[in-house]
């Protein structure tokens, strides 16, 4: 079974600056997926940025970017040039590649970021 | 294109009643997930399904009944309702393909006195 934990249960960040959530997973698979959702004060859940196992590269989304490390289960979220409305919770998910496990998300238990002005 | 769908928004149940929460989605997608969320836990995979008629148990299915009659529909049925179900309960879905974004309704809030 996959786990995920994500250390910080809260953070905060001021305006304009930049701010690194963390998250590492266990996992025997070597082929998944890794995903950050961001649920604000709506409630709604948001993809925020997903990166595929086998690509070295890390994936970028605007001011969103990973930090993807394979061999040491880490996958870090980075926030560049915070803005208020990036306030809400961050939840760091798994996801097998296989098919026959489709939509099976393994979550973490959520990092609070708040940013301040 | 509504997306996923959900209702009700918000319910209120005594313990031993029954009811559905409906999940609905209008992209013809293939997979369909409940999730619940707890304060401090994340979200948890309850029940979903690959397709229509097909069905698998999730991370915390107890308690909680499935089915899938139709690619568009999937509804959670709570038998007898216990306090320890009091959460907030998420639908998504995911086209076909293994990168696919997996989509979520606003969820329902639910609260079993």
């Amino acid at each position: 079974a996959q786990t995920v934990t994500q250390s910080q249960p809260e953070m905060s960040v001021q305006e304009a600056e930049t701010v690194t959530l963390s998250c590492t997973y266990d996992t025997s698979e070597n082929n998944y997926y890794l995903f950050w959702y961001k649920q604000p004060p709506s409630r709604q859940m948001i993809l925020v940025i997903r990166q595929e196992a086998y690509k070295q590269q890390n994936a970028t989304e605007n001011r969103f970017s990973v930090n993807f490390q394979k061999a040491a289960k880490s996958f870090s979220l980075k926030i560049s040039d915070s803005q208020l409305g990036d306030t809400a919770m961050y939840f760091c998910a798994f996801m097998k590649s296989n098919t026959g496990t489709a939509s099976k998300l393994t979550f973490g238990t959520g990092t609070r970021l708040q940013v301040t002005l | 294109n509504a997306g996923v769908t959900q209702t009700p928004k918000f319910q209120v149940l005594k313990t031993g009643q029954s009811m559905t929460l409906q999940c609905a989605q209008d992209m013809n997608h293939e997979y369909m997930s409940w999730y619940r969320q707890d304060p401090g836990m994340g979200l948890r995979l309850i029940h979903y399904s690959v397709g229509a008629g097909i069905t698998d148990q999730g991370e915390v299915p107890n308690g909680y009944n499935v089915s899938r009659s139709t690619t568009e529909d999937f509804p959670l049925r709570l038998l007898s309702a216990a306090p320890s179900q009091t959460s907030v309960y998420f639908c998504a879905s995911r086209g076909a393909g293994t990168y696919n974004e997996q989509f979520f309704g606003p969820g329902t809030r639910l609260t079993v006195l």
